[in-house]
């Protein structure tokens, strides 16, 4: 599995953008880059995907380089809630592909 | 909104004893996943079911473990007989025709004493 390389933390202050950047520079031409994350004594939750635009929903922003050799995550106004382990995912779209988890970025919100 | 419900919450049980967890998928769901985290450690894929039978497996799912889907709507993970390494948060997911996102259940904590 191709694999990605994240910072181990991050601080932020509630009510400011967060960007939580991942390298991925062995991402194959099949690759989507999925983000999930993962809030204290929750399960993964998926939070983004995108394969090579730039990607928008209600959650974050997605940015792609545009070599695909790294991402950015953007929380445009972090809350206390956006605490959690952020993961930053590559995943070949076969009907039955795996996530490979890394140990991903551990995000605090600051009030 | 749909989810993934896993249940127990929380099983202790004792080592040698045979578990059983399970999981009820989003209802048009089709691929169906059972994921592991030792407390502290990275969310590890165990085994990953379709069409009633194993897509693939990781190493760590051996012959101890097994997965069914016994009716339309449950899918467990039994563990023949536990060892105190199989002290877990297990996590099922499951994909549904578009393929792109996995939904995972809120987890069974596993306590083997």
């Amino acid at each position: 599995d191709a694999k990605t390389t994240q910072p181990n933390s991050m601080e932020s202050n509630e009510e400011e953008p967060v960007h939580l950047p991942c390298n991925h520079s062995t991402i194959s031409g099949t690759d989507y880059i999925h983000w999930y994350r993962q809030l204290p004594s929750q399960g993964p939750e998926y939070v983004i995907h995108g394969l090579t635009s730039n990607v928008n929903n209600r959650m974050a922003s997605l940015a792609i380089a545009e070599d695909r050799k790294s991402s950015t995550l953007i929380l445009h106004r972090a809350t206390l809630r956006d605490a959690a382990v952020y993961y930053c995912i590559l995943r070949d779209h076969g009907a039955n592909s795996k996530l490979t988890f890394g140990k991903g970025i551990t995000l605090s919100v600051r009030p | 909104e749909p989810e993934v419900t896993q249940t127990p919450s929380h099983q202790v049980t004792q080592m040698g004893q045979e578990v059983i967890l399970r999981c009820v998928p989003i209802s048009n769901h089709l691929y169906f996943y059972w994921y592991r985290q030792i407390l502290g450690q990275k969310v590890e894929f165990l085994v990953s079911f379709y069409n009633n039978e194993i897509s693939e497996k990781s190493e760590i799912f051996d012959d101890q473990f097994s997965v069914e889907r016994p009716d339309g709507s449950n899918f467990t993970l039994k563990i023949r007989s536990t060892k105190l390494e199989d002290s877990a948060m297990y996590f099922c997911a499951s994909i549904g025709l578009a393929k792109n996102i996995q939904y995972f259940g809120a987890g069974t904590r596993l306590s083997v004493l």
